[in-house]
């Protein structure tokens, strides 16, 4: 089973949709956990940290599910510019941090 | 405008050169990474220095040295590469290691590298 396991998509979504992404972890020791998007032939950077509680940032929605080893990523409100691939990422120890391969979103017209 | 940078962008080599990839943080971080982005697979984890020293080598092959001579600044050396290491190389750097704020990475632009 991988460390970290995405639907690698595409989710192909209009504009004004709400989508969201899943992504599961197996080290139930995990404490850290991350969304971050990577553009086409761009770095990665930072969406947001996901928390225990749950966050919100705008339009965007983390929540985390300790029991069944999740976390999500809720987008309200598509717009074409968030169009990218969205990365989970959860700590394995206090140094690593575990990336999945990315589900990739297309927001259309 | 990143607080990470590397050069160069893009890096052509033939299986018997020696290069070496550079990366320089501008943000006073503690940590910093060297990370293999291949098409269609995961971010891999390559080195980790911390406060420069090496914590963390994720059975990277010896054709990859890197070297980290203060926490600003961050190496890859290359000889000797094979095909299949053509790669997007990133760098990255951390507040520090251990705890969950400190961990957010910032990353540079990447070398995107083929080896002929």
């Amino acid at each position: 089973r991988k460390e970290v396991e995405q639907d690698p998509g595409p989710f192909n979504v209009p504009e004004g949709a709400t989508v969201a992404f899943n992504c599961t972890y197996s080290n139930s020791a995990s404490q850290s956990f991350f969304w971050y998007r990577q553009d086409c032939r761009k770095e990665p950077k930072l969406l947001m940290s996901v928390y225990s509680s749950g966050n919100e940032d705008g339009r965007f929605t983390a929540q985390l599910n300790r029991a069944s080893q999740y976390i999500s990523l809720l987008i309200r409100d598509s717009k074409l510019s968030d169009s990218a691939t969205y990365l989970c990422v959860v700590n394995r120890d206090t140094d690593k941090l575990i990336f999945g391969t990315g589900t990739r979103l297309q927001v259309f017209p | 405008e990143t607080g990470v940078t590397q050069t160069p962008r893009h890096l052509v080599m033939g299986m018997t050169n020696k290069k070496s990839l550079k990366c320089e943080q501008h943000l006073g971080h503690n940590a910093m990474y060297w990370y293999k982005q291949s098409a269609k697979k995961p971010l891999e984890l390559m080195f980790v220095y911390n406060f420069k020293e090496q914590t963390e080598n994720n059975s990277v092959p010896s054709r990859f040295s890197p070297e980290c001579p203060n926490s600003s600044h961050l190496f890859l050396h290359l000889h000797t590469l094979q095909p299949e290491d053509s790669a997007l190389y990133l760098c990255a750097s951390s507040r520090a290691l251990g705890r969950a704020e400190g961990e957010k990475l910032f990353f540079g632009s990447g070398t995107q590298l083929s080896v002929l």
